[in-house]
Protein backbone atom coordinates (compact mmCIF):
# COMPACT_ATOMS: atom_id res chain seq x y z
CA UNK A 1 0.00 0.00 0.00
CA UNK A 2 1.83 3.28 -0.69
CA UNK A 3 1.59 5.39 2.04
CA UNK A 4 3.11 8.82 3.77
CA UNK A 5 2.94 9.19 7.32
CA UNK A 6 4.08 12.43 9.30
CA UNK A 7 5.73 12.51 12.89
CA UNK A 8 7.00 15.23 14.38
CA UNK A 9 4.69 18.01 15.38
CA UNK A 10 3.76 19.20 18.86
CA UNK A 11 3.16 22.48 20.55
CA UNK A 12 6.70 24.62 20.22
CA UNK A 13 7.22 28.43 22.09
CA UNK A 14 7.39 31.17 19.04
CA UNK A 15 11.39 31.54 18.18
CA UNK A 16 11.37 27.79 18.69
CA UNK A 17 12.34 25.24 15.91
CA UNK A 18 10.65 21.62 15.38
CA UNK A 19 11.47 18.79 12.70
CA UNK A 20 8.84 17.16 11.00
CA UNK A 21 9.50 13.29 9.42
CA UNK A 22 7.49 11.90 6.45
CA UNK A 23 7.81 8.46 6.46
CA UNK A 24 7.22 6.91 2.48
CA UNK A 25 6.24 3.21 2.03
CA UNK A 26 4.47 1.23 -0.99
CA UNK A 27 6.30 3.25 -3.58
CA UNK A 28 10.16 3.86 -4.74
CA UNK A 29 10.56 7.39 -2.87
CA UNK A 30 13.37 8.06 -4.59
CA UNK A 31 12.10 8.73 -8.03
CA UNK A 32 9.84 11.36 -6.91
CA UNK A 33 9.11 15.06 -5.85
CA UNK A 34 7.89 15.40 -2.74
CA UNK A 35 5.75 18.58 -1.24
CA UNK A 36 4.71 20.45 1.89
CA UNK A 37 1.48 21.64 2.25
CA UNK A 38 0.29 23.03 5.76
CA UNK A 39 -3.15 24.27 6.52
CA UNK A 40 -3.98 26.37 9.40
CA UNK A 41 -6.82 26.01 11.71
CA UNK A 42 -10.32 26.97 10.21
CA UNK A 43 -8.36 27.56 6.62
CA UNK A 44 -7.38 26.80 3.30
CA UNK A 45 -4.45 24.93 1.75
CA UNK A 46 -0.99 26.87 2.00
CA UNK A 47 1.89 24.81 -0.01
CA UNK A 48 4.83 25.20 1.83
CA UNK A 49 7.44 23.96 -0.65
CA UNK A 50 9.19 20.97 -2.92
CA UNK A 51 12.24 19.09 -3.05
CA UNK A 52 13.45 17.68 -5.85
CA UNK A 53 15.35 13.71 -6.81
CA UNK A 54 18.45 13.15 -6.74
CA UNK A 55 19.02 13.68 -10.34
CA UNK A 56 17.93 17.04 -9.75
CA UNK A 57 20.38 17.75 -6.91
CA UNK A 58 18.12 17.52 -4.47
CA UNK A 59 17.06 21.65 -5.06
CA UNK A 60 14.34 23.11 -3.16
CA UNK A 61 12.03 25.65 -3.41
CA UNK A 62 10.11 27.01 -0.79
CA UNK A 63 6.81 29.51 0.00
CA UNK A 64 7.89 33.09 0.76
CA UNK A 65 6.10 32.45 4.56
CA UNK A 66 8.97 30.09 5.45
CA UNK A 67 12.25 31.22 3.12
CA UNK A 68 14.89 31.16 5.22
CA UNK A 69 13.32 29.91 8.09
CA UNK A 70 12.94 26.25 6.49
CA UNK A 71 14.84 23.22 5.07
CA UNK A 72 13.70 20.66 3.20
CA UNK A 73 15.35 17.21 2.97
CA UNK A 74 15.28 14.05 2.21
CA UNK A 75 16.76 10.50 2.86
CA UNK A 76 16.47 8.14 0.51
CA UNK A 77 18.25 5.22 1.79
CA UNK A 78 15.39 5.37 4.72
CA UNK A 79 12.61 6.60 2.32
CA UNK A 80 12.24 9.72 4.65
CA UNK A 81 11.12 13.26 3.93
CA UNK A 82 11.99 16.30 6.48
CA UNK A 83 10.93 19.36 7.44
CA UNK A 84 13.03 21.93 9.65
CA UNK A 85 11.22 24.66 10.63
CA UNK A 86 12.77 27.71 12.62
CA UNK A 87 12.37 31.00 14.04
CA UNK A 88 8.87 29.92 14.55
CA UNK A 89 5.75 31.64 14.63
CA UNK A 90 2.23 31.70 16.18
CA UNK A 91 1.26 32.01 12.39
CA UNK A 92 2.98 28.67 11.80
CA UNK A 93 -0.13 27.34 13.78
CA UNK A 94 -1.19 24.50 11.18
CA UNK A 95 -1.60 20.88 10.06
CA UNK A 96 1.47 20.11 8.00
CA UNK A 97 1.13 17.27 5.30
CA UNK A 98 3.58 15.56 3.28
CA UNK A 99 2.18 14.55 -0.21
CA UNK A 100 4.00 13.21 -3.43
CA UNK A 101 3.98 14.61 -6.69
CA UNK A 102 2.76 12.95 -9.36
CA UNK A 103 3.28 14.79 -13.57
CA UNK A 104 2.78 13.99 -16.43
CA UNK A 105 3.95 16.20 -19.45
CA UNK A 106 0.84 18.58 -19.20
CA UNK A 107 0.97 19.15 -15.78
CA UNK A 108 1.21 17.52 -12.25
CA UNK A 109 -0.71 17.07 -9.03
CA UNK A 110 -0.22 15.93 -5.60
CA UNK A 111 -1.59 12.58 -5.63
CA UNK A 112 -0.75 10.51 -2.42
CA UNK A 113 -0.93 12.42 1.12
CA UNK A 114 0.24 11.16 4.80
CA UNK A 115 -2.56 11.97 7.61
CA UNK A 116 -1.01 15.43 8.96
CA UNK A 117 0.90 16.17 12.21
CA UNK A 118 -0.24 19.49 14.18
CA UNK A 119 1.80 22.39 14.94
CA UNK A 120 0.86 24.57 17.65
CA UNK A 121 3.40 27.47 17.81
CA UNK A 122 2.05 29.38 21.68
CA UNK A 123 3.68 30.74 24.51
CA UNK B 1 2.61 34.77 -7.87
CA UNK B 2 -0.06 33.69 -9.43
CA UNK B 3 -3.43 34.44 -7.67
CA UNK B 4 -6.10 32.23 -8.09
CA UNK B 5 -9.79 32.35 -6.85
CA UNK B 6 -12.64 30.05 -7.00
CA UNK B 7 -16.73 30.35 -7.71
CA UNK B 8 -18.71 29.92 -6.07
CA UNK B 9 -17.07 30.03 -2.70
CA UNK B 10 -20.17 28.06 -0.98
CA UNK B 11 -22.79 25.94 -2.85
CA UNK B 12 -25.85 23.99 -1.47
CA UNK B 13 -27.13 21.43 -3.87
CA UNK B 14 -28.82 18.10 -3.79
CA UNK B 15 -28.05 14.98 -4.64
CA UNK B 16 -28.61 14.31 -8.79
CA UNK B 17 -27.43 17.63 -9.05
CA UNK B 18 -24.71 19.05 -11.86
CA UNK B 19 -22.45 21.09 -9.48
CA UNK B 20 -19.48 23.56 -11.41
CA UNK B 21 -17.05 25.23 -9.48
CA UNK B 22 -14.74 27.70 -11.17
CA UNK B 23 -10.75 28.12 -11.18
CA UNK B 24 -9.82 31.86 -12.15
CA UNK B 25 -6.00 32.31 -12.67
CA UNK B 26 -4.52 35.60 -12.27
CA UNK B 27 -2.30 34.57 -15.17
CA UNK B 28 -2.67 32.11 -17.60
CA UNK B 29 -1.47 28.53 -16.10
CA UNK B 30 -1.65 26.17 -19.53
CA UNK B 31 -3.23 23.07 -18.04
CA UNK B 32 -1.08 22.76 -15.00
CA UNK B 33 -4.21 23.06 -12.51
CA UNK B 34 -5.16 19.98 -10.07
CA UNK B 35 -7.97 19.94 -7.86
CA UNK B 36 -8.74 18.44 -4.44
CA UNK B 37 -11.82 17.27 -2.41
CA UNK B 38 -11.41 17.36 1.35
CA UNK B 39 -13.37 16.04 3.64
CA UNK B 40 -13.22 17.68 7.57
CA UNK B 41 -10.46 16.30 9.47
CA UNK B 42 -9.12 14.54 6.68
CA UNK B 43 -6.28 15.01 4.31
CA UNK B 44 -7.11 16.28 0.45
CA UNK B 45 -7.47 14.16 -2.46
CA UNK B 46 -6.36 14.64 -5.57
CA UNK B 47 -9.53 14.46 -8.10
CA UNK B 48 -8.04 15.69 -11.04
CA UNK B 49 -4.49 16.80 -12.46
CA UNK B 50 -3.67 18.44 -15.87
CA UNK B 51 -6.66 20.47 -15.53
CA UNK B 52 -8.34 17.57 -17.13
CA UNK B 53 -6.98 14.17 -16.08
CA UNK B 54 -9.11 11.90 -13.75
CA UNK B 55 -6.58 10.40 -10.74
CA UNK B 56 -6.81 6.81 -10.79
CA UNK B 57 -9.85 5.24 -8.54
CA UNK B 58 -11.78 8.62 -8.58
CA UNK B 59 -15.55 8.07 -10.00
CA UNK B 60 -16.05 9.61 -13.97
CA UNK B 61 -18.61 11.64 -12.79
CA UNK B 62 -15.90 14.27 -11.39
CA UNK B 63 -14.17 15.78 -15.08
CA UNK B 64 -12.14 18.92 -15.61
CA UNK B 65 -11.58 20.89 -18.46
CA UNK B 66 -10.58 24.36 -19.19
CA UNK B 67 -6.80 25.99 -19.88
CA UNK B 68 -4.90 29.06 -19.44
CA UNK B 69 -6.89 31.67 -16.78
CA UNK B 70 -10.28 29.85 -16.84
CA UNK B 71 -10.55 26.53 -15.72
CA UNK B 72 -13.75 23.96 -14.37
CA UNK B 73 -13.94 21.02 -12.20
CA UNK B 74 -17.64 19.69 -12.69
CA UNK B 75 -19.47 16.88 -10.78
CA UNK B 76 -22.41 15.50 -13.69
CA UNK B 77 -24.66 14.02 -10.82
CA UNK B 78 -24.34 14.82 -7.34
CA UNK B 79 -23.47 12.10 -4.76
CA UNK B 80 -23.88 11.89 -0.68
CA UNK B 81 -20.19 11.62 -0.34
CA UNK B 82 -19.22 14.79 -2.36
CA UNK B 83 -20.39 16.87 0.10
CA UNK B 84 -17.03 18.66 0.82
CA UNK B 85 -14.68 21.10 0.13
CA UNK B 86 -12.86 21.41 -3.15
CA UNK B 87 -9.60 23.36 -4.22
CA UNK B 88 -7.83 24.34 -7.19
CA UNK B 89 -3.92 24.21 -7.30
CA UNK B 90 -1.61 25.82 -9.99
CA UNK B 91 1.56 23.91 -10.79
CA UNK B 92 2.68 26.14 -13.59
CA UNK B 93 4.69 28.76 -11.48
CA UNK B 94 6.57 28.54 -7.73
CA UNK B 95 4.90 29.35 -5.52
CA UNK B 96 2.40 26.39 -6.07
CA UNK B 97 -0.57 28.68 -4.46
CA UNK B 98 -4.21 26.93 -4.08
CA UNK B 99 -7.58 28.69 -4.41
CA UNK B 100 -9.56 29.50 -1.58
CA UNK B 101 -12.01 26.45 -1.88
CA UNK B 102 -15.32 26.09 -2.77
CA UNK B 103 -17.86 24.72 0.10
CA UNK B 104 -20.44 22.20 -1.67
CA UNK B 105 -23.33 21.72 1.28
CA UNK B 106 -26.53 19.64 1.34
CA UNK B 107 -29.50 21.31 0.06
Amino acid sequence: EVQLVESGGGLVQPGGSLRLSCAASGFTFSEYYMDWVRQAPGEGLEWVGRIRRKVDSYTTEHAASVKGRSTISRDDSNNSLYLQLNSLKTEDTAVYYCSRVRCVTWGCGLDVWGQGTTVTVSS
Amino acid sequence: DIQLTQSPSFLSASVGDRVTITCRASQGISTYLAWYQQKPGKAPKLLIYAASTLQSGVPSRFSGSGSGTELTLTISSLQPEDFATYYCQQLKSYPFTFGPGTKVDIK
